[in-house]
């Protein structure tokens, strides 16, 4: 069955940077893109872009441009999510999402991890 | 960047009510558009993708429906175990953007 399962929570000083990983399994890791979409606590959904695990490109939300960096290690099928320059605005729960059918980019997700609490504070 | 608007924000619906949940997208986004339900302390779940296919395993009193840029998602028979919050999102292109959420009790 498929399966994403996420690093664990991590508390980070302001100013920090924030690794997560996504660890997936169950399907062919180099065909479906994997998303991160963020949610703050008692907000809603933030998508923050893709990575195609085939070819290790991105896309990622304007917001995020030039803070985030998502990468690809193909060899034990896991996607990372990289966030910098953390602050208090941060802290929220990170999921990994996988794409469903369609355009990989730009689809809906049919497969989430269990999500990665991040806490930022001083 | 395209919006997505849901209405109402929140509901209280009696076990067995037919419950409709509202999504206006503020330009057109063909059929590009998913409902999710979140669980309270939970990862949301795919419930309904192209505006009105039902995700595999889905109970079938969940449907979803669009009339332009107007997209409903329609509980025939609320159920306790619908409490949850649910979010539509449009995907027809990038930014992906979800709506604020609906959150849904029984009353």
């Amino acid at each position: 069955q498929v399966q994403l399962v996420q690093s664990g929570a991590e508390v980070k000083k302001p100013g920090a940077s924030v690794r997560v990983s996504c660890k997936t399994s169950g399907y062919t890791f180099s065909v479906y893109y994997i998303h991160w979409v963020r949610q703050a606590p008692g907000q809603g959904l933030e998508w923050m872009g893709w990575v195609s695990p085939n070819s290790g490109g991105t896309t990622y939300a304007q917001k995020f441009q030039g803070r985030v960096t998502m990468t690809r290690d193909t060899s034990i099928d896991t996607a990372y999510m990289e966030l910098d320059s953390l602050t208090s605005d941060d802290t929220a729960v990170y999921y990994c999402a996988r794409a469903g059918v369609g355009v990989p980019g730009a689809t809906y997700f049919d497969y989430w991890g269990q999500g990665t609490l991040v806490t930022v504070s001083s | 960047d395209i919006q997505m608007t849901q209405s109402p924000s929140s509901l209280s619906a009696s076990v067995g009510d037919r419950v409709i949940i509202a999504c206006r997208a503020s330009q057109g986004i063909s059929n590009f558009l998913a409902w999710y339900q979140q669980k309270p302390g939970k990862v949301p779940k795919l419930l309904i993708y192209g505006a009105s296919t039902l995700q595999s395993g889905v109970p079938s009193r969940f449907s979803g429906s669009r009339s332009g840029t107007d997209f409903t998602l329609t509980i025939s028979s609320l159920q306790p175990e619908d409490v949850a919050t649910y979010y539509c999102q449009k995907y027809n292109s990038a930014p992906i953007t979800f709506g604020q959420g609906t959150r849904l009790e029984i009353k």
